[in-house]
């Protein structure tokens, strides 16, 4: 089996600070997500990644950045922290199962904006 | 326009069959019906996935009605483990290119002792 690391599991940050959340995943699968989840509410996708160096954006990418540097990380970037997205980022990966597909998620980094 | 529609919550006692129902009237024949649950301060968890008729695994079984716009997940003898958000999602099946599944609100099931 396979795990995927968020890091950090809390962060708290100023209004206007840019912030950075990272993932890691020894699954090595080829795609990766991160998804936005506020308070009692479904996921929202913001970035994801085929293969290394790949983004493609989610319907909630404005107001944030992304990086595939490397297969196993997939790093998100807050490029100015609003109040209004304090939220629990999830990093997901995702491997082709047979003909379909199925996702494995972190436990999120959970953002604090004061 | 939402593709799927769950109840947003519902309860049973320990030791109960729980079963979540799933409306996707508009579901392509491409498509194929996943579920995932989310227990607090974690992230979604596959359950079972199918397209079709019954679809059965050690956790979960999936029954898809005939014309596939419905669907229900169903647990059998519930535990407190078991109480969580049930998604229900359809997507289009991919074959080797990256695919993003979208989360609704989906059911908060409530198990009580």
């Amino acid at each position: 089996g396979g795990i995927i690391t968020q890091t950090p599991k809390f962060l708290i940050g100023q209004e206007g600070q840019k912030l950075t959340l990272k993932c890691q995943q020894n699954f090595n699968h080829d795609t990766m997500y991160w998804y936005r989840q506020d308070s009692g509410k479904g996921l929202r996708l913001i970035y994801y990644s085929i293969t290394e160096n790949d983004l493609q954006k989610g319907d909630l990418s404005e107001g944030y950045d992304a990086s595939r540097e490397k297969k196993s990380s997939f790093s998100l970037t807050v490029t100015s922290a609003q109040k209004n997205e304090m939220a629990v980022f999830l990093c997901a990966s995702s491997t082709p199962w047979g003909d379909a597909e199925t996702l494995y998620f972190g436990s999120g980094t959970r953002l604090t904006v004061l | 326009l939402a593709k799927t529609t769950q109840p947003p919550s519902m309860e049973a006692y320990e030791g109960q069959e729980v079963n979540v129902s799933c409306s996707h009237t508009n579901i392509a024949t491409s498509e194929y019906i996943y579920w995932y649950r989310q227990v607090p301060h974690q992230g979604p968890q596959f359950i079972i996935q199918g397209y079709k008729d019954y679809v059965v695994n050690e956790v979960a079984s999936l029954f898809i009605s005939a014309d596939r716009k419905l669907s229900t997940l169903s647990l059998p003898w519930v535990s407190l483990r078991d109480a969580a958000v049930y998604y229900c999602i359809v997507t289009v099946l991919t074959r080797g290119f990256a695919s993003a599944l979208t989360f609704g609100s989906g059911t908060k099931v409530i198990v009580l002792p």
